[in-house]
């Protein structure tokens, strides 16, 4: 089964700067999806960006990309210019592309806790 | 509808009565999902529809929980005989079958 870390509980950046949030993950499997959502206190899940296993080139979105290093299984969120509407719950998600029942299981960390400072 | 809706957004019951949450998933997505999120925690998978049907009920955490989802589209997730533990939020999820999944709000489930 797959598994997904977060190491960092906390993490806390001031308005403007920039931060990067780190996530591992274990798996046998050599294509699959990752993602981070954004998790407000309004508590809605938000898509941030998403990278295929199979692309060597790094996602982004806008203020927000990815260092993904597939042989170290490693895959951290850079955010640029962080504004204070980016204070939310992260969390780093593995999407399988072997299904169980049809279930492409999703298999999230505990999240990262982000506070930006004004 | 444009995004995933859950009902109620807020529900304080007491315990040992049953709940009923409601997920109305994005139109046309054949995929749903009921995720628990209890309070400092990551998200717990509970159960998968493809259609109507629930190939993936390997979350479910006892046989107080049920779902049911009709039409291949809307679904109600129920708790009967509710406790305290089951106290957490439950989101409810859409995709296409292999694609990017998409999140409700969630149901905030108080058991007192």
């Amino acid at each position: 089964a797959q598994t997904v870390t977060q190491s960092q509980p906390e993490m806390s950046v001031q308005e403007a700067e920039t931060v990067t949030l780190s996530c591992t993950y274990d798996t046998s499997e050599s294509d699959y999806y990752l993602f981070w959502y954004k998790q407000p206190p309004s508590r809605q899940m938000i898509l941030v960006i998403r990278q295929e296993a199979y692309k060597q080139q790094n996602a982004t979105e806008n203020r927000f990309s990815v260092n993904f290093q597939k042989a170290a299984k490693s895959f951290s969120l850079k955010i640029s210019d962080s504004q204070l509407g980016d204070a939310a719950m992260y969390f780093c998600a593995y999407r399988t592309l072997i299904s169980v029942g049809s279930n492409y299981k999703l298999t999230f960390g505990k999240g990262t806790l982000l506070t930006v400072n004004p | 509808g444009a995004g995933v809706s859950q009902s109620p957004s807020n529900k304080v019951t007491e315990k040992g009565k049953d709940v009923e949450l409601r997920c109305d998933p994005i139109s046309g997505h054949t995929a749903l999902y009921w995720y628990r999120q209890s309070l400092g925690q990551g998200l717990e998978f509970l159960i998968y529809f493809q259609g109507n049907s629930a190939p993936d009920k390997s979350g479910l955490p006892s046989d107080r929980f049920s779902a049911e989802r009709t039409g291949g589209s809307v679904s109600t997730l129920t708790i009967q005989r509710t406790q305290q533990e089951d106290s957490a939020v439950y989101l409810c999820a859409s995709s296409l079958v292999s694609n990017t999944i998409y999140f409700g709000e969630g149901s905030w489930l108080t058991v007192v």
